[in-house]
């Protein structure tokens, strides 16, 4: 079955800890996206990225770091120089960037701070 | 920058209503895409309906459509025939449109309605 995975579901880290999540694709999708989720905030763009090797900040991207070394990963590093790191994380995929194309989502890392 | 309003943050309606949910945007692009996510209590992100801005028709899918009122950056989620499953988050989201050669975004959300559909 062709979908997007992430690990782990949840995640602890202590202050000052750096902590990488994980993104992985198999629909072929060139564009890859994070976005973070908090109560009553909706989801707020982190990083994209639209093709390998390629990626661009989004709205909230200081103190997160991404790679795109593959077409099927995009992983994402929350740094220690993340003020409040604990959400809701989610990674999401489209054929096509910029485009009517549902972007598909999935299932999220719950990343708490000890 | 384009921003999504969404003003209900909670709606409840009875089973096999109607239920319209409002989400107003901003921005100064003339060609974009419109989306209505839902999210259920697993938390999975699930596409309900989409539009073109270029598009006058409005779009259906099944039970859901949308009033999409282009001059007044006005794009409503309308469910008929509510069912229990219903019950979720409902975000409104925006994107605009890519050309060749970049410009290209993800989604920009609204802070989303919690609709619960009662029995």
């Amino acid at each position: 079955d062709g979908g997007i995975t992430q690990s782990p579901k949840y995640l602890f880290r202590k202050e000052g800890q750096n902590v990488t999540l994980s993104c992985e694709q198999n629909l072929n999708h060139d564009a890859m996206y994070w976005y973070r989720q908090d109560p009553g905030q909706g989801l707020r763009l982190i990083y994209y990225s639209q093709i390998v090797n390629d990626f661009q900040k989004g709205d909230i991207a200081e103190g997160y770091s991404v790679s795109r070394e593959k077409k099927e990963s995009f992983p994402l590093t929350v740094t220690s120089a993340q003020k409040n790191p604990t959400a809701f994380y989610l990674c999401a995929s489209s054929p096509r960037p910029g485009s009517l194309a549902e972007q598909f989502f999935g299932p999220g890392t719950r990343l708490t701070v000890l | 920058a384009q921003t999504v309003t969404q003003s209900q943050p909670e709606m409840s309606v009875q089973e096999a209503e109607t239920v319209t949910l409002s989400c107003t945007y901003d921005t100064s692009e003339s060609n974009y895409y419109l989306f209505w996510y839902k999210q259920p209590p697993s938390r999975q992100m699930i596409l309900v309906i989409r539009q073109e801005a270029y598009k006058q028709q409005n779009a259906t899918e099944n039970r859901f459509s949308v009033n999409f009122q282009k001059a007044a950056k006005s794009f409503s989620l309308k469910i008929s025939d509510s069912q229990l499953g219903d019950t979720a988050m409902y975000f409104c989201a925006f994107m605009k449109v890519a050309y060749s050669g970049g410009g290209a975004d993800g989604l920009t959300f609204g802070k989303g309605t919690h609709l619960i559909i009662q029995p």
